[in-house]
């Protein structure tokens, strides 16, 4: 089983619809992310959470709400879907302190979400 | 604001020769980056690393070197192999490495 576990792995919606897309994991790391990814713009980062009762913007949150439920689950939420949303999704993990790999960041498999 | 760069959106190699994948940065509190690589279908996964202290930084086939003063960093792969071909996604953080800014990507083939 993966360490970092997404749902749905693939969804198509409609314009105006509201998704959410579930991130879970048993790495027992205490920071989860959420990025995006488009061809040409790389991974931007949307919301990140150190803990569960910290939630940050990341570079690109308009449009974007996230729910830290607990320490293994964190949900990125689309209120009102639009076309411009359309992307793959990809939760992150990871631990902070210090060390040759600090920062290194534990993916989840993504989401494709298409929004028609 | 693109603060960390990957300018060739491609590249094609032969296999057993060497890929140089390069990114650049302009935030200069960057002092930890990461190289990533991702197959499709599948999250991208941690390759190697180098810090601001180090100007290389080997793991068997992967080398990552840094040029502080240019802003740049590269991956040599060498040698290169089928099982090489992926996207590379180069990655760089500050201060407490808190988040990552990843660049666009490089995607690399690697032709038998």
């Amino acid at each position: 089983d993966a360490d970092v576990t997404q749902t749905p792995r693939n969804r198509i919606t409609k314009t105006g619809k509201r998704i959410m897309l579930e991130c879970s994991q048993t790495k027992g790391h205490d920071r989860m992310y959420w990025y995006r990814q488009d061809p040409g713009l790389g991974l931007r980062l949307i919301y990140y959470s150190f803990d569960v009762k910290d939630i940050n913007k990341g570079e690109i949150s308009d449009g974007y709400s996230v729910s830290r439920q607990a320490q293994a689950k964190f949900s990125l939420s689309l209120e009102s879907a639009i076309p411009n949303q359309t992307a793959l999704y990809f939760c992150a993990t990871s631990e902070p302190g210090t060390g040759p790999n600090t920062g290194e960041l534990f993916f989840g498999e993504g989401s494709r979400l298409t929004v028609l | 604001d693109q603060q960390v760069k990957q300018n060739s959106p491609s590249l094609s190699v032969q296999e057993g020769r060497i890929s140089i994948l390069n990114c650049d940065y302009t935030n200069s509190m960057f002092d930890y980056f990461l190289w990533y690589k991702k197959y499709p279908a599948e999250g991208p996964t941690f390759l190697i690393s180098i810090s601001s202290i180090k100007d290389k930084n080997e793991d068997g086939r992967f080398t990552v070197f840094l040029n502080k003063s240019a802003k740049h960093l590269s991956l040599h792969i060498v040698p290169s192999q089928p099982g090489d071909s992926a996207v590379y996604f180069c990655a760089a953080s500050g201060p407490g490495a808190q988040k990552l800014v990843f660049g666009q990507g490089t995607r690399l083939t690697i032709n038998p």
